[in-house]
C-alpha cells in the first residue's frame, strides 16, 4: 500500500522567515497530494491541495509543488507569522485509480512548525 | 467551522463496552470518511461510504463498523473496546468521489 514519509518531524522558525515542509510517496498511481494544518485540539483543516496534472500552486503565502518524477511534494509557507504555529500534515491517495481507493487519504506523520516572534 | 457536526465530543468508557459515534456532512456532501487520530499511529483513514454505499475501507479492525443513512449521516459502531481503541476519532466530508474532504470537530474517545 501507499507509504507517506514527512520531514522534519519539528521545524522552529522565526516570524518572517520561510519554513518548507517535504513528503514523499510510495505508489506512483497516486494523484491527489492535500496538505492540512491541525491546531492543538482542533480539527484538521485543508489549506491546499494539488492534483498529478499540476506542478505547481499558490495561495497567498502557501504553495505546494509536486514532483511526480521523484515521487515528493513540498508545502511553503512564506512571511511566517505566530498563527502559522500548528501541527502540519502532508496525505495522498489514488482517487479513482482503482475501485475502492476513493478518498483513502494516506497522511504523513506531521510537522510541528513553531514560530517565534 | 467546516459544515461537518459530529457527537459527542467526548465519550468515556469502560474495556468490553460498544460506543457509537455519530457524524452529520456538510449539506449537499454524499461521501462521509472515518480517520482514527492517535499518538502512536496518526492519522489513520479508516471507511469511507458515498451515498448510502461502502466505497474504500482502510485498516479498520472487526469490532468497528460504520454505515450511513438515507439522511447521508453517518455512525461509527466500536465493540468491545480496548484500552488502544483510545483516541481521537475524525469524520470529514465531501461533496463528491475524488472531492476535497472537509472534517468534523472529532469525537475524543477514553476507553478506562
Amino acid at each position: 500500500g501507499e507509504n507517506v514519509e514527512q520531514h522534519p518531524s519539528t521545524l522552529s522558525v522565526q516570524e518572517g522567515d520561510s519554513a518548507v515542509i517535504k513528503c514523499t510517496y510510495s505508489d506512483s498511481a497516486s494523484n491527489y497530494f492535500p496538505w492540512y494544518k491541525q491546531e492543538l485540539g482542533k480539527r484538521p483543516q485543508l489549506i491546499i491541495d494539488i492534483r498529478s496534472n499540476v506542478g505547481e500552486k499558490k495561495d497567498q503565502r502557501i504553495a505546494v509543488t509536486l514532483n511526480k518524477t521523484a515521487k515528493h511534494f513540498s508545502l511553503h509557507i512564506t512571511e511566517t507569522q505566530p498563527e502559522d504555529s500548528a501541527v502540519y500534515f502532508c496525505a495522498a491517495s489514488k482517487e479513482g485509480m482503482t475501485t475502492d481507493s476513493w478518498g483513502k487519504l494516506q497522511f504523513g506523520a506531521g510537522t510541528q512548525v513553531v514560530v517565534t516572534p | 467551522d467546516s459544515g461537518v457536526t459530529q457527537t459527542p465530543k467526548h465519550l468515556i468508557t469502560a474495556t468490553g463496552q460498544r460506543v457509537t459515534l455519530r457524524c452529520s456532512p456538510r449539506s449537499g456532501d454524499l461521501s462521509v470518511y472515518w480517520y482514527q487520530q492517535s499518538l502512536d499511529q496518526g492519522l489513520q483513514f479508516l471507511i469511507h461510504y458515498y451515498n448510502g454505499e461502502e466505497r474504500a475501507k482502510g485498516n479498520i479492525l472487526e469490532r468497528f463498523s460504520a454505515q450511513q443513512f438515507p439522511d447521508l449521516h453517518s455512525e461509527l459502531n466500536l465493540s468491545s473496546l480496548e484500552l488502544g481503541d483510545s483516541a481521537l476519532y475524525f469524520c470529514a466530508s465531501s461533496v463528491a468521489l475524488g472531492q476535497e474532504q472537509y472534517f468534523g470537530p472529532g469525537t475524543r474517545l477514553t476507553v478506562t
